[in-house]
Order: structure tokens, then sequence, then C-alpha cells
């Protein structure tokens, strides 16, 4: 089993759209999470951190949950230009042992 | 303008040549890390580094080299390039005082070992 799990998609909706991805870890030890945006043939880059209380970026809330070891990202209002792959980062207690999610790929349609 | 940059950012080589993949990072970031990811998969870590001086192995650091004699660089040497080394490779740094850092990434070194 992965130590980082997403559901690969595609994810195809069409704009103005709500969608929502999760991520399951299996280190309960982890301390820190993360949601990255990679465009085709770009570097990851950051989108936000996941709080455990949760957090609200504008359209784009991130939701963390212990008990289950999964954390989620909602997209309200899709938009065209949300058209990318959406990495989790999941990081324990060291810095150098952060772990990649395979990405889930969205593509938003007119 | 800060920031982290790779060099070459596309290189084709042949089988069996020794290959070095350069990043420079004007942050002073305290780890800098080596990643490969491979058409229509994740990330996969390759080597990092806490400081300089010390490295460590990632998941796949097999046939790979790395050095960080100073704090702003980060070699990844393949010593002898194999066609399953073709993949695109992203040098990253992160400031990472505790768990919660951003860690930041160059644009890519796109290898094709032929």
């Amino acid at each position: 089993r992965k130590e980082v799990e997403q559901d690969p998609g595609p994810f195809n909706v069409p704009e103005g759209a709500t969608v929502a991805f999760n991520c399951t870890y299996s280190n309960s030890a982890s301390q820190s999470f993360f949601w990255y945006r990679q465009d085709c043939r770009k570097e990851p880059k950051l989108l936000m951190s996941v709080y455990s209380s949760g957090n609200e970026d504008g359209r784009f809330t991130a939701q963390l949950n212990r008990a289950s070891q999964y954390i989620s990202l909602l997209i309200r209002d899709s938009k065209l230009s949300d058209s990318a792959t959406y990495l989790c980062v999941v990081t324990p207690t060291n810095a150098g042992k952060s772990t990649f999610g395979d990405g889930t790929t969205l593509t938003v349609k007119p | 303008d800060a920031g982290i940059t790779q060099s070459p950012r596309y290189k084709i080589t042949e089988t069996g040549r020794q290959v070095t993949l350069m990043c420079h990072q004007t942050w002073s970031h305290s780890y800098m890390f080596w990643y490969r990811q491979d058409l229509g998969h994740g990330l996969r870590l390759i080597y990092y580094s806490a400081a300089a001086d010390i490295t460590d192995k990632g998941e796949v650091p097999d046939g790979y080299v790395v050095s960080r004699s100073k704090t702003e660089n980060f070699p990844l040497t393949l010593e002898s390039a194999t066609r399953s080394q073709t993949s695109v490779y992203f040098c990253a740094s992160s400031e990472a005082r505790d768990a919660g850092n951003t860690i930041y990434f160059g644009e890519g070194s796109w290898l094709t070992v032929v």
C-alpha cells in the first residue's frame, strides 16, 4: 500500500461546478499536510497548507481528518484555469521525508 | 531574482555516459531535494540534504550520486546513465525549521537517455 494515495481521476467538470478530491495517508505520525498544484510540464507549486481546523482560501477549502487519516480539497465555482494536477503532500517531523501523492487530474470544460 | 534554478533544462545523453544536473538556490534554505517524475506518475524522492555535507537517500537512490559542499548547490550525478533514468528531474528546497515549511521547486531538468 502506498503511503499517500489519491484518486488519479481524471475529473472532468463544467465551469462553475464544485469538485472535491480526497487523499489518504498511512503514517499516523504525519504532522503537516499540503495541497500542491502542477500544471502540465511545469513544476509543482504550493496551493495551500491544510490545518487541523480546516482552512479556506477563496474558492478553495482544505480539510484534515486525523481519525480517518485523510485530507480533502474542495474547489467551488470551478474555472478553466483550475485545470491541473493536484498533489497532496504529507510530512512527518522530518521534512526530508515528505511524501507526495501521485496526483489527481482535473479538467474544467466550458 | 531569488529562487531555485536548474541546469541544463533539457539534455539528451547516451547510455553509459555520466551526466550531472545542477541545482542552485539563493534562499539559503537548509533542505534541498532531488525528485524524479515519470510520465503519468508522481514525484519520487531520489536524495535529500539537510545541510551542507549532510545527504541521505530517498526512495529511489540507486544509480545516482549527490554532494552538497555549499548550502546553495546540490548537484545530482547519474554515474552511468540508463534508459530507465529518462525522466524529468526536479530540484527543490525548503527552510524546514519544522515540518510545516513549503517546498519550492525548480523548473525541472528534462533528461532523455538514448
